[in-house]
């Protein structure tokens, strides 16, 4: 079975800092692999993706992800975080050949402090 | 971009009481919606993947005469919790994906979530 761990429930990090949000995933298959952006009482906004090809994927917000297949991680990273990002971050996966459904993760709650 | 537009964003509602929920894409088609439930500081639990014309497909644990699902137009998706109870209380939102897009490069759009409280 497919499964999302994101180790770290919560990361404090201060403004202006690098911050990494850890994933990894487990499928016996091949995935598509998504980072989510979800703010108090509103729905989920797609960060980025990973489908293919390069495994260094650039998405909004400055944010970035780095696929590794061997270690079957998908961490989320950014180089200097503001107090807008504050929020709950999730990762998830999507089978290569199934539909629209996705799994996600339990969340990291990134808190920037001034 | 394609928006996904929840229904109401807030409710609350009495125990024993049904309370509909409504999933609307604003500016294309979705054959298929996916509805989520999501407990406080945790993630989101897929619930039913609610398909145009058919059947809901429930997850396992999810119980179908509680969370009623109706799909019927392309734009449209209802959630019904029927009965309502303190503990189905939660946040629940719905994705919905554009009718014709491939699966591999095909976004999911998500609504904005209602918040459910039973007293």
């Amino acid at each position: 079975a497919q499964s999302v761990t994101q180790l770290d429930s919560q990361v404090p990090v201060f403004e202006e800092a690098p911050v990494e949000l850890r994933c990894n995933y487990s499928s016996s298959v091949s995935v598509y692999l998504f980072w989510y952006v979800q703010y108090p009482n509103q729905g989920l906004q797609l960060l980025l993706k990973y489908l293919s090809g390069s495994t260094l994927v650039k998405g909004i917000n400055g944010f970035e992800a780095e696929f590794n297949k061997s270690q079957t991680s998908f961490h989320l990273r950014k180089p200097s975080v503001h107090i807008s990002d504050t929020a709950e971050y999730f990762c998830a996966v999507r089978l290569s050949y199934n539909t629209d459904k996705l799994i996600f993760g339990t969340g990291t709650r990134l808190q920037v402090f001034p | 971009g394609a928006v996904v537009s929840q229904h109401p964003s807030w409710v609350i509602c009495k125990s024993g009481t049904s309370v509909k929920i409504e999933c609307r894409s604003l500016d294309f088609q979705a054959t298929t919606m996916f509805w989520y439930r999501q407990f406080p500081k945790q993630s989101l639990m897929l619930m039913a993947t609610s398909n145009e014309g058919s059947k809901a497909t429930y997850e396992q644990g999810v119980e179908k005469d509680k969370f009623l699902i109706n799909h019927a137009s392309l734009t449209l998706s209802t959630l019904t919790v029927t009965s309502a109870h303190p503990e189905d209380s939660s946040f629940y939102i719905c994705s919905a994906s554009q009718t014709g897009t491939s699966s591999y490069n095909s976004p999911l759009h998500f609504g904005n979530g209602t918040r459910l409280t039973v007293t």
